[in-house]
């Protein structure tokens, strides 16, 4: 089945600078891929998502990016806010019919 | 917009007591999911329910039951348990199919069984 990797478990960036994570897949058949973030005390939002017809997708500062021929995906946050300061997880799975498979999570803090 | 609300948020069990997580949407969302999370593990899959009247085994499991009562409410069910489920569990929806588009999660439920 698939499993996904995801690094660092955590990381600390000071406000304004850029963050990235990344995780990796191990199936080749998937060709869903979202990113969810979970403030504290909450459960985890999606905040965006990527499909595999594509190899980049932005929304405001926040842009995710996909390389299916080394089966890994980015999360890219420009201009860090304290209010970023999460835990993001990404996740896989086929689009039609299969079991969405999360990363273990990456704790992100924001230094004002 | 109540969304997707899950009860208790707390419990703390005996190892061997039996207890249910109820979980109620009001999305008019087809599929429904449960999830346990753990320190450096992630979300963890343990049933889904596709549609009403259907359920199936995700991930994990071994422990645990679920009934899809109807549309709005799926629940999960610990019959004996253990340490080891000691857990946040999270109840999700879906408007689409089965794990095609985005999950809406309810705030969890923490577990602890002594």
């Amino acid at each position: 089945g698939e499993n996904v990797e995801q690094h660092p478990s955590t990381l600390s960036v000071q406000e304004g600078d850029s963050a990235v994570i990344k995780c990796t897949y191990s199936d080749s058949a998937s060709n869903y891929f979202p990113w969810y973030k979970q403030e504290l005390g909450k459960g985890p939002q999606l905040i965006i998502d990527i499909r595999s017809n594509v190899g980049e997708k932005k929304d405001q500062r926040i842009a995710v990016t996909l390389n299916k021929t080394a089966k890994h995906f980015s999360l890219h946050i420009t201009e860090t806010q304290p209010e970023d300061s999460a835990v993001y997880f990404c996740a896989a799975s086929m689009e039609y019919g299969n079991k969405l498979v999360f990363g273990a999570g990456t704790i992100l803090r924001v230094k004002s | 917009n109540a969304g997707v609300t899950q009860t208790p948020k707390f419990q703390v069990l005996k190892t061997g007591q039996s207890m249910t997580l109820q979980c109620a949407q009001d999305m008019n969302h087809n599929s429904m999911y449960w999830y346990r999370q753990d320190p450096g593990m992630g979300l963890r899959l343990i049933y889904y329910s596709a549609s009403e009247g259907t359920t199936d085994k995700g991930e994990v499991p071994n422990g645990y039951n679920v009934s899809r009562l109807n549309k709005r409410e799926f629940s999960l069910r610990l019959e004996s348990a253990a340490p080891s489920q000691t857990s946040v569990y999270f109840c999700a929806s879906s408007p689409l199919g089965l794990n095609t588009g985005e999950l809406f999660f309810g705030e969890g439920s923490r577990l602890t069984v002594l």
